[in-house]
């Protein structure tokens, strides 16, 4: 069975600098799919980003970007110019490619910003 | 983005009765929907995948006859608590893919429902 593992539980980061959020998953799925989700106070879940495995090249969505190594099953998401905005729990999540799955969703880092 | 909207938000129940939240796809059709149980602090769990015209698939340890799912159509899936007990006091959040094209790849979320039993 596939898992996602998010090895820390919080992380704080101060206005304007650069956090980096860590996942690792395992699969031996070769079609799949990686997500990172964003769950403020309002609990409403937000994608923040997509990366499918097939592509080499990180994806970016202006000031979010991911770190993935696919060798390794790291999917790392950075978060550049911090914002207050960005404080909420991140999940990421893992997807197998093919057919009508669910998301696999890690414990999640909760992330605080500091004014 | 597609919508996918989810009511009620909150709902306080009293023990022993029965609850029905309703998961909608606004503006995409989606042949599969997912129910999720949220802890407070906790991840998402996976409870049941809702299939349009089909009977639901349960993930292990999830009771069939507690948790009702019906997905009577391509744009609604209800899921209902039989029996409340204040232990199923949780947030459930469902989501959906639309069935087709680009959207396929990715997962949109209703806004979650706050169960409590009393």
């Amino acid at each position: 069975a596939q898992t996602v593992t998010q090895s820390q539980p919080e992380m704080s980061v101060q206005e304007a600098e650069t956090v980096t959020l860590s996942c690792t998953y395992d699969t031996s799925e070769s079609d799949y799919y990686l997500f990172w989700y964003k769950q403020p106070p309002s609990r409403q879940m937000i994608l923040v980003i997509r990366q499918e495995a097939y592509k080499q090249q990180n994806a970016t969505e202006n000031r979010f970007s991911v770190n993935f190594q696919k060798a390794a099953k790291s999917f790392s998401l950075k978060i550049s110019d911090s914002q207050l905005g960005d404080a909420a729990m991140y999940f990421c999540a893992y997807r197998k490619g093919s057919g009508n799955t669910p998301l696999v969703f890690g414990k999640g880092t909760r992330l605080s910003v500091i004014a | 983005g597609a919508v996918v909207s989810q009511h009620p938000s909150r709902v306080i129940c009293k023990s022993g009765t029965s609850v029905k939240i309703e998961c909608r796809s606004l503006d995409f059709q989606a042949t599969t929907m997912f129910w999720y149980r949220q802890f407070p602090k906790q991840s998402l769990m996976l409870m049941a995948t809702s299939n349009e015209g089909s009977k639901a698939t349960y993930e292990q340890g999830v009771e069939k006859d507690k948790f009702l799912i019906n997905h009577a159509s391509l744009t609604l899936s209800t899921l209902t608590v039989t029996s409340a007990h204040p232990e199923d006091s949780s947030f459930y959040i469902c989501s959906a893919r639309d069935r087709v094209g680009v959207m396929n790849t990715e997962a949109f979320f209703g806004q979650g429902t706050r169960l409590t039993v009393v």
